[in-house]
């Protein structure tokens, strides 16, 4: 069955950069497209960017300068990482897979990231 | 970018009541290729968001047909017919005609 997992450090200090990876299972990364979402704590969801099944990306303009969203078909994996975290990066940082008319149809479980020294 | 206003913020309802949310967008969701990708999630408590309706009215795979979307342009909205207590939680709006944007949320609770 179609699963996405993620794995991050927990804990990052400010200023630092945080990498985190998306391991997913039962289909392709040739396939579809992956987004990253985040969501603050007790907040809304926010888009951080997508990688194509062709490499190519396209992110927020919010986070443009210092995100990069990379991928290892071979090992149906996706990366994310991002630079400079400040506290307001404290969130649950989700991939997401687009599927049914584009629509974000598979999540994973969240990674919870605590910006903090 | 998109913003996406829903309403109301919270909606208490009894169960085996029929509920109603509202999205408007601050501009059209019809995609240059004529659809109109707007869609419906719900986040239960402790679990990440769970697709219910995709493109306005297409329920995704196992969601019940007592879930059902409408609308067109700027303005839409999810109905539950018959809320049972597997309906409770947050419900979002999302857009990805334009860069992907989401509602503020809707939380359905107990009356």
């Amino acid at each position: 069955q179609v699963q996405l997992k993620e794995s991050g450090p927990g804990l990052v200090a400010p200023s630092q950069s945080l990498s985190i990876t998306c391991t997913v299972s039962g289909f392709s990364l040739t396939s579809y497209d992956i987004s990253w979402i985040r969501q603050p704590p007790g907040k809304g969801l926010e888009w951080l960017g997508v990688i194509w099944t062709g490499g190519g990306t396209n992110y927020n303009s919010a986070f443009m300068s210092r995100l990069s969203i990379s991928k290892d078909n071979s090992k149906s994996q996706v990366f994310l990482k991002m630079n400079s975290l400040q506290t307001d990066d404290t969130a649950i940082y989700y991939c997401v897979r687009e599927g049914s008319g584009t629509a974000m149809d598979y999540w994973g479980q969240g990674t919870s990231v605590t910006v903090s020294s | 970018d998109v913003v996406m206003t829903q309403t109301p913020l919270s909606l208490p309802v009894s169960l085996g009541d029929q509920a109603s949310i509202s999205c408007r967008s601050s501009q059209s969701l019809v995609h240059s290729n004529g659809n109109t990708y707007l869609h419906w999630y719900l986040q239960k408590p402790g679990q990440s968001p769970k697709l219910l309706i995709y493109k306005v009215s297409n329920r995704f795979s196992g969601v019940p047909d007592r879930f059902s979307g409408s609308g067109s342009g700027t303005d839409f909205t999810l109905k539950i017919s018959r809320v049972e207590a597997e309906d409770l939680g947050v419900y979002f709006c999302s857009q990805s005609t334009h860069v992907p944007t989401f509602g503020g949320g809707t939380k359905l609770e107990i009356k």
